[in-house]
């Protein structure tokens, strides 16, 4: 099976714009999860999507958001970008069936803010 | 709220020698647990994972850990390491329904050939 994928692979932006990230989780997959990496925060978790609903979400401002698509892929936007918004973003997928919760990691987008 | 902890930022060891990273978590419930390794240039892998059963779980590429419920942790081990096991290693836990992973800050491993 194809792993997860994430595209872009690298963005640079500037402060206060805006910009969206994609993710194609493995096929078969109906959760996608999102977290941020940084240096000094480590690994942080953003939301979860399953079957188009949100159902978990971590403790960031409301300019990051996410949605799900019908074939399960996932995309999250963030708004008026931050410098502090400057990481590597990595998208998760999991089969989230009952007692399943192993997630599989996508190679990230490393966005940097200037 | 979960939070999980691992007691080595960097630790360094010549080829042969054995290995063992710390966890703890704190939850006071149910809880599955799991390590992965991210390899220089590397995405996240799962390295190995605990549902339920046998605590001594073991994974890829030689690596087991055990869950011990009463110290809350899951500490990795290998007994022999190599220099291809150079790379930053995370423990990272879900409690009960929840799907989110809560990761530790991760340790980093060289090891000198």
């Amino acid at each position: 099976k194809a792993g997860v994928t994430q595209t872009p692979r690298y963005l640079i932006k500037t402060r206060g714009q805006q910009v969206t990230l994609s993710c194609s989780p493995i096929s078969g997959h109906r959760s996608v999860s999102w977290y941020q990496q940084t240096p000094g925060q480590g690994l942080q978790f953003l939301f979860e999507y399953f079957s188009e609903t949100q159902r978990n979400k971590g403790n960031f401002p409301g300019r990051f958001s996410g949605r799900q698509f019908s074939n399960s892929r996932s995309e999250m936007n963030v708004s008026t970008l931050e410098l502090g918004d400057s990481a590597l973003y990595l998208c998760a997928s999991s089969p989230r069936t009952s007692g399943t919760y192993e997630q599989y990691f996508g190679p990230g987008t490393r966005l940097t803010v200037t | 709220a979960q939070s999980v902890s691992q007691h080595n930022h960097h630790v360094i060891l010549s080829e042969a020698a054995s290995l063992e990273l710390g966890c703890n978590y704190s939850y006071g419930g149910t809880v599955n647990l799991f390590w992965y390794v991210q390899y220089p240039g590397q995405h996240l892998q799962l390295l190995l994972k605990y549902f339920s059963g046998d605590p001594l779980v073991k994974g890829i590429k030689g690596f087991e850990a055990e869950f011990i419920k009463s110290k809350f942790s899951f500490n990795l081990r290998k007994p022999s390491v190599q220099w291809s096991d150079t790379a930053e290693y995370f423990c990272a836990v879900t409690g009960g329904s929840q799907g989110n992973l809560i990761f530790g800050k991760g340790t980093k491993l060289s090891v000198k050939p």
